[in-house]
């Protein structure tokens, strides 16, 4: 069974520029989550989709960050226009309903110029 | 609100070596807790888990207790190996409406020398 599938592994951009990162969930799998790992520290949850569903936002500074979950299969995060302080990892991860344990991708390290 | 707390690190032992990690936790209700590992450049890997008080959770050795009198989960290897090289983190679940947000701990860097 494939994993959590996450693109690209690693990004480089200027600031101010705009940057979007791919999760793609393990089949069947109804809850995606969007974490921020800043170097040193655990993940953060940034967003939880259910379905198409964002069910819970509240640490997605969403003046700046942007998610979707079209068709409640994969899912895209964004952010425009990117600054310094957002060279982090950005971890995707998902679950089914009959289980509460989270499967997480590699993730995608940005480094923010 | 909830929060893990876990010893820092990094933490060097030599091959065969008992490992302790310590984890402590805050939270409203009756959590379920979990231990995650980082191998380098990859991504977190579920370890062991435990959804109630006084259960036991294991896998590859090693091993974790849910203690809810003590509110701690130290994880625990008798005998570590260079494979166990990682980065450990604990977290918990608190369910309720923080139902599916994980709260880590900053993570446990472990080093095992041959």
């Amino acid at each position: 069974e494939a994993g959590v599938v996450q693109s690209p592994r690693y990004k480089i951009i200027e600031k101010k520029q705009p940057v979007a990162f791919w999760c793609n969930p393990i089949s069947g799998h109804n809850t995606l989550y969007w974490y921020l790992q800043n170097l040193g520290q655990g993940p953060e949850l940034l967003i939880r989709y259910e379905n198409e569903e964002a069910v819970d936002d509240s640490q997605l500074p969403k003046d700046r960050f942007s998610a979707e979950r079209l068709k409640g299969v994969d899912s895209t995060l964004k952010i425009q226009p990117a600054e310094l302080g957002d060279s982090a990892v950005y971890l995707c991860a998902s679950s089914s309903l009959a289980t509460e344990t989270q499967y997480f991708g590699p993730g995608t390290r940005l480094l923010v110029l | 609100g909830n929060s893990v707390t876990q010893m820092e690190g990094p933490v060097t032992l030599s091959e065969e070596a008992f490992l302790t990690i310590n984890c402590t936790y805050t939270a409203t209700g009756y959590p379920s807790l979990f231990w995650y590992v980082q191998y380098p450049g990859e991504g977190l890997q579920l370890l062991l888990k435990a959804t109630k008080a006084d259960d036991k959770g294991s896998n590859k050795g090693f091993e974790a207790t849910y203690r809810k009198e003590t509110t701690s989960f130290h994880l625990e290897k008798g005998s570590v190996q260079v494979s166990d090289s990682a980065v450990y983190f604990c977290a918990l679940n608190a369910g309720g409406t923080s139902y599916g947000k994980l709260t880590f701990g900053q993570g446990t860097i472990l080093t095992v020398h041959p």
